[in-house]
């Protein structure tokens, strides 16, 4: 079965620094790989994800992912932060070729901009 | 923009007790899931569901859970006999097709504290 590592649970940034949050997965014949953030009192929001085709994904607001498959990774980065980005970001990759409804989650990474 | 309501926000009950949690998806989806996070952990799959029956559940989702749509609008999950370790923050899903191609919508989460 599939599994997702974020090793870092909790990331303190000063606004305007370049952040990446890592996530590496358990290897797999096809791949499927998202970023989920959670504002504060709020459920998961999809960021951004990887099915296929260009290995660097964006999301709309600055963030990006690069697809990794030789080291298994998916780490996000953005390269100025903003004091809205303070929420949690969890990585998830599907584990059900193609079917997305079982998602493998990893246990959040919680980013913090101080100003 | 349309999203996924769920009632209630928070919810306590005795040991024992069922509960029913509530979900809204979005009116024009058609596959609906649930997850739980227990407080410091991953988020986890439990159930998805479509065409009015579970079409894929994980281990954590025994005899004691069950999904229903009781009608066009609602999607519940009722825990039978609830025990301490089933606190968490349960999320509802929606999605309008199953596919990894098609985003899952997060509702804000019913908190369960189970005393």
């Amino acid at each position: 079965a599939q599994s997702v590592t974020q090793l870092d649970s909790q990331v303190p940034v000063f606004e305007e620094a370049p952040v990446e949050l890592r996530c590496n997965y358990s290897s797999s014949v096809s791949v499927y790989l998202f970023w989920y953030v959670q504002y504060p009192n709020q459920g998961l929001q999809l960021l951004l994800k990887y099915l296929s085709g260009s290995t660097l994904v964006e999301s709309i607001n600055g963030f990006e992912a690069e697809f990794n498959k030789s080291q298994t990774s998916f780490h996000l980065r953005k390269p100025s932060v903003h004091i809205s980005d303070t929420a949690e970001y969890f990585c998830a990759v599907s584990d059900s070729g193609g079917s997305q409804g079982n998602l493998i989650f990893g246990k959040g990474t919680k980013l913090s901009v101080k100003p | 923009e349309p999203e996924v309501t769920q009632t209630p926000s928070h919810q306590v009950t005795q040991m024992g007790q069922e509960v029913i949690l509530r979900c809204v998806p979005i009116s024009n989806h058609l596959y609906f899931y649930w997850y739980r996070q227990i407080l410091g952990q991953k988020v986890e799959f439990l159930v998805s569901f479509y065409n009015n029956e579970i079409s894929e559940k994980s281990e954590i989702f025994d005899d004691q859970f069950s999904v229903e749509r009781p009608d066009g609008s609602n999607f519940t999950l009722k825990i039978r006999s609830t025990k301490l370790e089933d606190s968490a923050m349960y999320f509802c899903a929606s999605s309008e097709e199953g596919s990894v191609y098609s985003p899952l919508h997060f509702g804000n989460g019913t908190r369960l504290t189970v005393t």
